[in-house]
Order: structure tokens, then sequence, then C-alpha cells
């Protein structure tokens, strides 16, 4: 089955503690994106990335990196987590030719303590 | 990047009603798109429209790209209670920046 999974899909921790957060799709996708969703601010974008080794920042990526070595994987690392980083954070995943039409894996809660 | 200003930002509607919102931006777009997102899960995508005028439909839905290219539009005919959920208009230029708006959030009683 095409999809995109996320792990941990929950997640509470407290401030200043090293966290990854895995995102993996198994469409041979070239685009991987991260976003974070906030009540009443809907979707941000974090990062993107248009390939291997190729990643930018979107709208908000402060607090966070990520990496992509490989293909299917695109983890979002938080390396001081805080607070404000407590949200519902959803990667997302499309052919190069067709970013309009993302794929959402099913969403990580993460709250920071 | 922008975030897109969507209207209604909630709705109550009951079963057979028909739908509108509509999203704004105070820049342009060459692509506008629709996704909904079902409680519990991620954003899907409805309606991608990529030209100005352009009026798509899919199924009960119907989207609208606005001619000044800030605008758009989505129209629900005849609510069922499975068309609950959130509907996120964003737009782009790049194709790789979505710029996603607020959220309307449906509710449909039978």
């Amino acid at each position: 089955e095409a999809q995109v999974t996320q792990n941990p899909r929950y997640l509470i921790t407290v401030t200043g503690k090293k966290l990854t957060v895995t995102c993996s799709q198994n469409m041979n996708h070239e685009y991987m994106s991260w976003y974070r969703q906030d009540p009443g601010l809907g979707l941000r974008q974090i990062y993107y990335s248009m390939n291997v080794e190729v990643t930018d920042k979107g709208d908000v990526p402060e607090g966070y990196k990520v990496s992509r070595k490989e293909k299917r994987n695109f983890p979002l690392i938080l390396e001081s987590p805080s607070p404000n980083q407590t949200s519902l954070y959803f990667c997302a995943s499309s052919l190069l030719t067709s970013t309009y039409e993302q794929y959402f894996g099913p969403g990580t809660r993460l709250t920071v303590t | 990047g922008q975030q897109l200003n969507q209207s209604p930002q909630s709705m109550f509607i009951q079963e057979g009603e028909d739908v509108s919102m509509n999203c704004t931006s105070s820049s342009i777009f060459n692509t506008w798109l629709w996704y909904k997102q079902d409680p519990g899960e991620g954003p899907v995508l409805l309606i991608a429209l990529y030209k100005a005028g352009e009026l798509t439909s899919n199924g009960r839905l119907t989207a609208q790209f606005g001619i000044t290219r800030k605008d758009s539009f989505l129209n629900i005919s005849a609510s069922i209670p499975s068309d609950v959920g959130i509907y996120f208009c964003a737009g782009t230029n790049s194709g790789y920046a979505l710029n996603f708006g607020k959220g309307t959030s449906l509710l449909v009683t039978p």
C-alpha cells in the first residue's frame, strides 16, 4: 500500500531533550516536506526537500533540522525542544513533477513540557 | 511565506444544504489548491486550479480560481455527514512552498 508513515504518532517530552520524528514513504517520491499545524494557524511549512541531499527552509524553520540521506526518509530533528514547539506535525511527499498532489502522513502529536 | 485569509472559520449546517467558503490573499498565486482534513488524519487534495478564471468540479465539489489570482472559492452541494472536516486552501507559485489558509471547520448534522 502506498503510504507515508510517521513515528512516533504521539510524543510527550521535556524541554531541551533532543528528539527525532521519522518520516518514510514507499512511493519513490522525490519531494518531501514537513508541516506543523496549530489551532487557528492552519498548516505552516517547516522544511522541504526536492531530492536526496537537497533541503530548503519553509516558513517556520527555526528550532528544527532535517536531513535527506535516502530518498524514502526525511527525519525532523528538534535539537533542543521548547514548549512553543508543541504542535501536530505532518510529513508529506509527492513526485517532483506534481508537488501540488502531496500525500500526507497521519501526523505526530508532540507535547513539550 | 504568506498565510492566506480563509472564511468562514467554521460552519455548522444541516445535511442537504450547500456550502460556500473562500480564500483571499494580498499576493498573486499561479496555482490554488483545496485540501480536506478528516478528523485524526492528514490533509488530502480535493481540487487543483492552475488558471485564472478556471472552474473545476470534483463530484459535489466545485472550486474557482479568481480572475485577480488573489482568491479562490470552494462550493459543496447537497452536503452529507461525511463532508465533516477541515477544509484548507493553499496557494503557490513555485509548487514547492505551499501557503495555507487557516482552515474552515465544517460540521454537518443529519
